[in-house]
Parts: C-alpha cells; sequence; structure tokens
C-alpha cells in the first residue's frame, strides 16, 4: 500500500523559515517523481513545485511565487522528501500535501500538514 | 501559463441525476496532460481522471472523461451520494502545473 507522511508544518512568524518532510512507502521511490501541492484555507489546490528521480537527474521545478525561496530536496537512502520554506510571507498559508507524479498527473496524496505564517 | 477556467463554480443536482462539469484551457492542452481530481471535506484530492479520459485505479465507471484541445469535461453518470464534493481539473504544460478553481457538486 503506498503511503506518503507529511510533518514539519506548524505556525511560523514572517520572514520565518520551515522544513516539511514526507515519508514514502509502498513503492520504489528511489524511482519516483515527487511534488508538493498546497491548498489556502478555504481555497483551490497550487502546485508549488516537483523534484526529478536521481536517474531522471534529480533537478526540481517550482511555482513561480515559491521560486527562489523554496527548495525541494529528497534523501533516497531515507524514502524522504522534503521542502524547505525560507522568507515564508502570510500567503503562504496552507495545507502542504506531499504527492507521486505519475506521468503527468499527482496520482497519490498524503494527508496533508498544515503551515501557519502569521504574526 | 495555461490558465483553466472551470464551470459551473456551483452545480446543484440530485442523486441519481447525471452531472456535467466543464474545465476550459486559455491554450490548447494536450489530452495526455489533462486529469480530475474530487477532494471531499477534510480529505486529500483523489485522482480520478488522467490523460482525460483513463480512470485512475478504483474508480467507479460511472465517471468518465472527455476532450480534447482547450475543452474537457468530466461526466458523472448517475450520482451517489458519496459524489457530492469538490472537482478540480489539472494541466501540465512547460514544465508547469495547474490547477481550475474547483467546481463544487452539491446536493440540490
Amino acid at each position: 500500500e503506498v503511503q506518503l507522511v507529511e510533518s514539519g508544518g506548524g505556525f511560523v512568524k514572517p520572514g520565518g523559515s520551515l522544513r516539511l518532510s514526507c515519508a514514502a512507502s509502498g513503492f520504489t521511490f528511489t524511482n519516483a517523481w515527487m511534488s508538493w501541492v498546497r491548498q489556502a484555507p478555504g481555497k483551490g489546490l497550487e502546485w508549488v513545485g516537483r523534484i526529478r528521480s536521481k536517474a531522471d537527474g534529480g533537478t526540481a521545478d517550482y511555482a513561480a511565487p515559491v521560486k527562489g525561496t523554496f527548495t525541494i530536496s529528497r534523501d533516497d537512502s531515507k524514502n524522504t522528501l522534503y521542502l524547505q520554506m525560507n522568507t515564508l510571507k502570510t500567503e503562504d498559508t496552507a495545507v502542504y500535501y506531499c504527492t507521486w507524479l505519475i506521468g503527468f498527473s499527482f496520482r497519490y496524496w498524503g494527508q496533508g500538514t498544515l503551515v501557519t505564517v502569521s504574526s | 501559463e495555461i490558465v483553466l477556467t472551470q464551470s459551473p463554480g456551483t452545480l446543484s443536482l440530485s442523486p441519481g441525476e447525471r452531472a456535467t462539469l466543464s474545465c476550459r484551457a486559455s491554450q490548447s492542452v494536450s489530452s495526455s496532460f489533462l486529469a480530475w481530481y474530487q477532494q471531499k471535506p477534510g480529505q486529500a484530492p483523489r485522482l480520478l481522471i488522467y490523460g482525460a479520459s483513463s480512470r485512475a485505479t478504483d474508480v467507479p465507471d460511472r465517471f468518465s472523461g472527455s476532450g480534447s484541445g482547450t475543452d474537457f469535461t468530466l461526466t458523472i453518470s448517475r450520482l451517489e451520494p458519496e459524489d457530492f464534493a469538490v472537482y478540480y481539473c489539472q494541466q501540465y504544460g512547460s514544465s508547469l502545473y495547474t490547477f481550475g478553481q474547483g467546481t463544487k457538486l452539491e446536493i440540490k
């Protein structure tokens, strides 16, 4: 059974940093392209970024609103995906979902972790 | 960036009725790159349709997707009580992914 379990969410002040983790199991994480998607309270879904498998280069792409401030990384030895979020703004408040990207769609989702940015 | 516009914003129907949800793209989208998701309150989204018309694992056959170019449709043939939720379309293009704003399907 595929499982994606996010952690690391919480309350942070504007300008602060936070690192989210996503523990993956039930599939070959090493070969997987992974992604983060977020959802602000009461709003729709917004893609944050994706990271390729190491075999496909291991590089990441980001949505415009987070480019330069968020960094996606992976530790294949731990089957874990990360999202480092710096210079956080109030508009970054959202539930952050870890997803397994298969083809061009987000096939499996974690339960999400809430990040609240407020003074 | 390709913008996806979903209509209607809210759809009020009764169980047993047919639901037709629309997703229009600001530029042509390859059918391979179009997906639909269902989200219920307090839950993560669930993939329903990928490649515009292929059902994901364990998705009932009352859900179907169609369309091409800039116009795509999600059809639920006969609504069950558990189908009332928010539905999102999503596309991939130029290394970017975008979602529509969602259609809320509510019980009439």
